[in-house]
């Protein structure tokens, strides 16, 4: 079945810094990647994805991703984070050997010092 | 204009009630889901409906029971709350089932308290 792993627990950046949240993946065939937000007390909020073409994906709020086939890795980064994008960031892989099902990691806190 | 929403936000109920959270969504999406988030944030699938038909039924016990009434509507019935079903419940609605890009649209979440 498919997985993703977020390694870290919590990501600690100063505002203006780059922001990189990590994400690896693990699926049979082609993955279909997704990053979205949860602000405290509020639903996902979709970010990003990656279905297929180029490998850099531009995303909401001045995100993007880019997709590493051979680390099979997409992480979400940031050039200037700000106090406003401190929230919890869940990474999330569907395959077609995989059900359908959406596979959520364990999520990772981002907390943007000012 | 809300794409999913779903009612109540907030619940705080004895053990042995029963309650049910509602959901509808706008976008005209054929599938429609239920998550659950539990106190660590592990966001884990319930069920999915495509099309007013079950197609995904994950572990769950049977208190649990999906009801939709029409493609745009998704409600979660519990009987029976006990303490470990406190957790945060939300529904989600995608284009289709199959169309493994489609992207899975999230309500705002129902924050159940059972005490």
């Amino acid at each position: 079945a498919q997985s993703v792993a977020q390694p870290e627990d919590q990501v600690n950046v100063a505002e203006g810094n780059p922001l990189t949240v990590k994400c690896t993946y693990s699926v049979s065939g082609n993955p279909y990647l997704f990053w979205y937000v949860q602000y405290p007390n509020r639903g996902l909020q979709f970010l990003l994805k990656y279905i297929t073409g180029d490998n850099l994906v531009k995303g909401s709020y001045g995100f993007e991703a880019e997709f590493n086939k051979s680390q099979t890795s997409f992480h979400l980064k940031k050039p200037s984070a700000l106090v406003s994008d401190s929230a919890l960031y869940f990474c999330a892989v569907r395959a077609f050997y995989g059900n359908n099902r959406l596979a959520f990691g364990k999520g990772n806190q981002v907390v943007v010092i000012p | 204009d809300t794409a999913v929403s779903q009612t109540p936000k907030y619940l705080v109920t004895q053990m042995g009630n029963d309650k049910s959270i509602k959901c509808e969504q706008n976008l005209g999406h054929d599938t429609m889901y239920w998550y659950k988030q539990d106190s660590k944030k592990f966001l884990k699938i319930m069920f999915s409906y495509n099309n007013k038909e079950l197609i995904i039924n994950e572990t769950v016990p049977n208190r649990f029971s999906p009801k939709s009434p029409d493609k745009a509507h998704l409600n979660l019935h519990i009987n029976s709350l006990e303490l470990g079903d406190s957790a945060v419940y939300f529904c989600a609605s995608s284009e289709t089932q199959t169309g493994l890009g489609n992207t899975i649209y999230f309500g705002e979440g129902s924050w159940l308290t059972v005490v």
